[in-house]
């Protein structure tokens, strides 16, 4: 069964210093794997996705995340943070190996929240 | 261009009672799925729908049900509420086919409580 885990339910950074959010995945085929943001009281919105081209995938707001099989992982970098990086972060895994057919289902994980201090 | 909407954002019932809940997908596309995200927690998939038909379903009981319309807009039903029912429903939408990008759009959601 597909599935990730988000190793850390909170992460406190200062601003201007990197963020790492860490994941892991397990997947009986090669997976789709995304990141999410949701700020408080707002919908949740695509960072980034990976769907089997670059292992290196380039996100929104500076954020991007590598692919590494050997490891199964999927974590979630950031040189320099930013207040506005403030948030819950969701690693999540689609169960359909391909889009093509329409379904999806995403299987979110519990979330990393995102402190930013000054 | 509007992206998801719901409505209502934020709503109260009590227990037995039954709620409906709607969304309007994103200009263009024509699949929407609801989640549920209870506190704390990240969302779980209640079910998906494609040209006004249930496609798939997640482990959630025959208390939620749903439609969806012929403009694709849909709405998620709760009957005889739980404590438990209490959370943030989510509605997603994207395009079903080859034309699906992998990426769902979300929109801000419905708090339901439970008294």
């Amino acid at each position: 069964a597909q599935s990730v885990t988000q190793l850390d339910s909170h992460v406190s950074v200062s601003e201007g210093t990197p963020v790492l959010l860490r994941c892991n995945y397990s997947s009986s085929y090669s997976p789709s794997l995304f990141w999410y943001v949701q700020h408080p009281n707002k919908g949740l919105q695509l960072l980034l996705k990976y769907t089997s081209a670059a292992t290196l995938v380039k996100g929104i707001n500076g954020f991007e995340a590598e692919f590494k099989k050997s490891e199964t992982s999927f974590h979630l970098t950031k040189p320099s943070a930013h207040m506005s990086d403030a948030a819950e972060y969701f690693c999540v895994v689609s169960l359909q190996p391909g889009f093509d057919t329409g379904f999806q289902k995403l299987v979110f994980g519990t979330g990393t929240r995102l402190l930013v201090s000054p | 261009d509007a992206g998801v909407t719901q409505s209502p954002t934020h709503l109260i019932k009590t227990r037995g009672q039954q709620v409906t809940l709607r969304c309007s997908p994103k200009s263009g596309h024509d699949t929407v799925s609801w989640y549920q995200q209870a506190l704390g927690q990240g969302p779980q998939f209640i079910f998906q729908y494609y040209e006004e038909e249930e496609r798939q379903r997640g482990n959630f009981p025959d208390r939620f049900s749903g439609h969806q319309f012929p403009n694709y807009s849909s709405e998620l039903n709760v009957n005889a509420l739980l404590l438990g029912d209490s959370a943030l429903y989510l509605c997603a939408s994207s395009r079903w086919g080859l034309a699906n990008t992998g990426e769902l759009f979300f929109g801000e959601g419905s708090r339901l409580t439970v008294l």
